[in-house]
């Protein structure tokens, strides 16, 4: 079954260094999404990207953050400057589907990000 | 506001046993879609069943299945016959027209704890 990978796994980047995660989605997919989970406690959400284009993004992806998709097959988050309190999982999404389609969003493993 | 809330933070049951995970909602949207997702220790999100607004019966899938009160705003997760591998944390999440329904609203969670 297609899934969306994530890597690397575990990233350490020393605070104020610039991290970028991957993401590959599942081929035929057209949304993206990317959310964070600091530890113990909820998934929240970053950024959503369609058509080549941000479509939404919550208080949190701040100018810090950025998303692009390079080529047709992988998305990726960098964060420019990054902070202590950035440290969290962060999870690549997608799904396939129509603007309001009820399919479900399809996770990658994770990337762990620890920040010191 | 909390548009997803998940009353138990943890929760116990026997192994065989049947449980439970309560799940309340918040939308004014008549079109909207709740999901539940598990994350076990390992960290990965996994899709477990999807409950859209306009669906009439409940959803079920497996040993999962969904008690949708709609006029209560509730999406109940109910797992029959708990393994031991249904020891993790379980997502509440929804899906609505807010900002055109692009992701997904986590809710706090709950994280269940299969006894042998």
């Amino acid at each position: 079954e297609p899934e969306v990978t994530q890597t690397p796994s575990h990233q350490v980047t020393q605070m104020g260094q610039e991290v970028i995660l991957r993401c590959v989605p599942i081929s035929n997919h057209l949304y993206f999404y990317w959310y964070r989970q600091i530890l113990g406690q909820k998934v929240e959400f970053l950024v959503s990207f369609y058509n080549n284009e941000i479509s939404e993004k919550s208080e949190i992806f701040d100018d810090q953050f950025s998303v692009e998709r390079p080529d047709g097959s992988n998305f990726t988050l960098k964060i420019r400057s990054t902070k202590l309190e950035d440290s969290a999982m962060y999870f690549c999404a997608s799904r396939e589907g129509g603007l309001l389609s009820n399919q479900p969003q399809h996770f990658g493993d994770g990337t762990r990000l620890s920040i010191l | 506001a909390q548009k997803i809330t998940q009353t138990q933070p943890g929760m116990f049951v026997q192994e065989k046993e049947a449980v439970t995970l309560d799940c309340t909602y918040d939308t004014s949207d008549q079109s909207y879609g709740l999901f539940w997702y598990k994350q076990p220790s390992s960290g990965e999100m996994i899709f477990l069943i999807y409950q859209g607004s306009y669906d009439e019966q409940n959803a079920t899938e497996g040993r999962y299945s969904l008690n949708f009160q709609k006029a209560r705003k509730s999406a109940n997760l109910v797992i029959s016959a708990s393994q031991l591998g249904d020891s993790a944390m379980y997502f509440c999440a929804m899906r609505d027209s807010d900002n055109y329904g692009q992701n997904f609203v986590f809710g706090p969670g709950t994280r269940l704890s299969v006894l042998p």
